[in-house]
């Protein structure tokens, strides 16, 4: 079984550049999540997708950061315009139902904004 | 605010020792509980999920959980140094299940 697939693996930019980050979850997973996790922090959950739909996107700064999930399968997260703060490792993980399931993840894109 | 609480130690055990991980919640009405492990450059990935009050054991590894004290712990036996990384605590509170990680324990097991 194919795990979490993310990419870029790395991606270096400019403040106030944008980016985008691509993830295709485990498949016949419904539940797609975005978190972002900060060197010495524990994973933060940006947003939750329910097959296309959004469960949760509460903590999702909403004037720079857009989630996406077509077809409810491959989700794409974009932040425009990138700040220094918004430096960390974004993972993004699925599971086969909502949160009371197990959540498997991906290997993460390390983004820095310099 | 849900909040999930991990001291970030290190906590540093010698080889073959029992090492012990806590977590406690503020949301009385979460569900699911789950431990990762994360080494360091790398993604987490689930070691146990619990349920229910009390012990669940999957190898050298016990999930203990006490909703009444709002407290869930990992215990490893048998430590070794293939073990250190950092211990991510998970709750998914209940309704809309969102999940919720602690900041993580490191863990160093020194031969």
């Amino acid at each position: 079984e194919a795990g979490v697939a993310q990419s870029p693996r790395y991606k270096i930019i400019e403040k106030r550049q944008s980016v985008a980050f691509w993830c295709n979850p485990i498949s016949g997973h419904a539940t797609l999540y975005w978190y972002q996790q900060i060197l010495g922090q524990g994973p933060k959950l940006l947003i939750q997708f329910q097959n296309n739909g959004v469960v949760d996107d509460s903590q999702l700064p909403k004037d720079r950061f857009s989630a996406e999930r077509l077809k409810g399968v491959d989700s794409t997260l974009k932040i425009q315009p990138a700040k220094l703060e918004d430096s960390a490792v974004y993972l993004c993980a699925s599971s086969f139902l909502g949160a009371d399931t197990e959540a498997f993840f991906g290997q993460g894109t390390r983004l820095t904004v310099v | 605010q849900k909040e999930v609480e991990q001291n970030s130690g290190p906590l540093s055990v010698p080889e073959g020792a029992i090492a012990s991980l806590n977590c406690t919640y503020s949301d009385r009405g979460s569900q699911s509980f789950f431990w990762y492990r994360q080494y360091s450059g790398k993604s987490p990935e689930l070691i146990m999920s619990i349920y229910s009050n009390g012990d669940k054991e999957d190898g050298r590894f016990t999930a203990q959980l006490n909703k009444a004290s709002q407290y869930v712990s990992l215990l490893i036996r048998d430590s070794q140094p293939s073990d250190s990384a950092t211990y991510l605590c998970a709750v998914a509170s209940g309704g809309s299940y969102i999940p919720t990680f602690g900041r993580g324990t490191s863990l160093i097991v020194h031969p």
